[in-house]
């Protein structure tokens, strides 16, 4: 049953801490999404990769927050420092090329006290 | 850029009711459109999706919907409303241009179901 895979579930950090949340993409994937899910903003898209190579990552706040992809299966969202207001599920999705749906993974739920 | 306005945050229905969700959507380009359910603390499962041909799309659940040119819309039914339908469901829409397969979500609309 083939899935995308986000460690951890969870994860409660102190303010100032590196975060660092894991994924892997349904294997034969080429296209990684990352988005940020809160009451206020809904679904925002932070980070965009097809093929492992950033396409867009307008989404993301460049100053504490960065996206790579290591190899075809991990993709890696990392926070630095992470504060309050990055409290939030993340996602995490992977789909194929062109515009077949994507498939979410179960989410990360990060707090930061 | 494209955008995806959802009307109505909260819906009721009362169990065996038609359920009718809506969604408009704005795209500088044909547009590629997508219903998602999400279930608590889940990640997003797909309902259906809309890309070219027939406009009438048939999903999981018994759910449908409807791409609408004309009025911009892709408004999500189902004839009979069951408890386990009760969920958020998001409306999405992407671009068809290749290479930009990057979907932007509605706020969501959390159905509930009426006993």
């Amino acid at each position: 049953d083939a899935r995308v895979t986000q460690t951890p579930r969870h994860k409660v950090t102190e303010m100032g801490q590196e975060v660092t949340m894991r994924c892997q993409p349904i294997l034969g994937h080429n296209t990684v999404f990352w988005y940020r899910q809160t009451m206020m903003q809904g679904l925002e898209l932070l980070a965009y990769f097809r093929n492992r190579a950033p396409l867009d990552d307008s989404g993301m706040p460049k100053d504490r927050f960065s996206a790579e992809m290591p190899d075809a299966t991990l993709a890696t969202l990392k926070i630095q420092p992470s504060e309050p207001r990055d409290s939030a599920v993340y996602f995490c999705a992977s789909g194929r090329d062109l515009n077949t749906e994507a498939f979410f993974g179960q989410g990360t739920r990060l707090t930061v006290v | 850029a494209q955008s995806v306005t959802q009307l109505g945050s909260h819906v009721s229905v009362s169990e065996g009711a038609l359920v009718l969700l809506r969604c408009n959507y704005s795209s500088s380009v044909p547009p590629y459109l997508f219903w998602y359910v999400q279930y608590p603390n889940q990640g997003l499962q797909l309902l259906l999706k809309y890309t070219t041909g027939a406009t009438l799309v048939k999903g999981i659940n018994g759910f449908e919907a409807e791409f609408k040119k004309s009025e911009t819309s892709f408004h999500l039914t189902k004839p009979s409303a069951h408890m386990s339908d009760a969920a958020e469901y998001f409306c999405a829409v992407s671009d068809s241009d290749f290479g930009n397969e990057k979907l932007t979500f509605g706020t969501g609309t959390r159905l509930t179901i009426i006993p």
